[in-house]
């Protein structure tokens, strides 16, 4: 069935630092890609989305590309700051469905 | 977008009781709202897709008499977690589907302790 990989987390970075967390998918057709994040003690925000291929989805200074080739959609910051410290989910929609399937989460940690 | 609110935010109960958590949509009418459970180290486990005026649909594994869903308005789902145990305590999450928008938009999240 459908499913989405995230990278294993926690992730430890200091302010400023690049930041990659890698998200692939396997899925029948052309589903639709975001990434969720999830503060501490929060539900889940939509931090971006993208709905076809070669797609960029960008929101708060994140970055993902939907790559059909390599079926992913890897999620990017170039300087990350301490506010950015949560729980990022990779997730995807297919056929027009509402229903999600996640990734397992990662965990971010920024250091001032 | 749209906005979603959870009541309570946090409970405690004794072992035993029973315990209801509101979701509420309250911008628009939703049709299709989502129940989540969210367990240690962060995964997400979809607990059932409740549709307004029929009965939910639960997810394998997911005991139906054991979680409640009650979807009797547009802008109301309730999840009722009947006779509560310690190993129930964990944080639940609804979201609500917004026709159109492919995407769900996701509520505070109730915390429930079960002593």
């Amino acid at each position: 069935g459908d499913s989405v990989t995230q990278m294993e987390g926690p992730v430890t970075l200091s302010e400023e630092a690049f930041l990659t967390i890698n998200c692939t998918y396997t899925a029948t057709g052309y589903p639709s890609l975001f990434w969720y994040v999830q503060y501490p003690g929060e539900g889940l925000q939509l931090l971006l989305k993208a709905t076809k291929a070669d797609d960029k989805g960008s929101n708060k200074g994140f970055e993902a590309t939907y790559r059909k080739e390599t079926t992913s959609f890897h999620l990017e910051k170039g300087s990350v700051q301490v506010s950015d410290s949560a729980v990022y989910f990779c997730a995807l929609t297919w056929g027009g469905s509402e229903k999600l399937v996640f990734g397992k989460g990662t965990k971010l940690t920024v250091n001032p | 977008g749209a906005v979603v609110s959870q009541h309570p935010s946090r409970v405690i109960c004794k072992s035993g009781t029973s315990v209801k958590i509101e979701c509420r949509s309250l911008d628009f009418q939703a049709t299709t709202m989502f129940w989540y459970r969210q367990f240690p180290k962060q995964s997400l486990m979809l607990m059932a897709t409740s549709n307004e005026g029929s009965k939910a649909t639960y997810e394998q594994g997911v005991e139906k008499d054991k979680f409640l869903i009650n979807h009797a308005s547009l802008t109301l789902s309730t999840l009722t977690v009947t006779s509560a145990h310690p190993e129930d305590s964990s944080f639940y999450i609804c979201s609500v589907g917004r026709g159109g928008y492919n995407e769900q938009f996701f509520g505070p999240g109730t915390r429930l302790t079960v002593l």
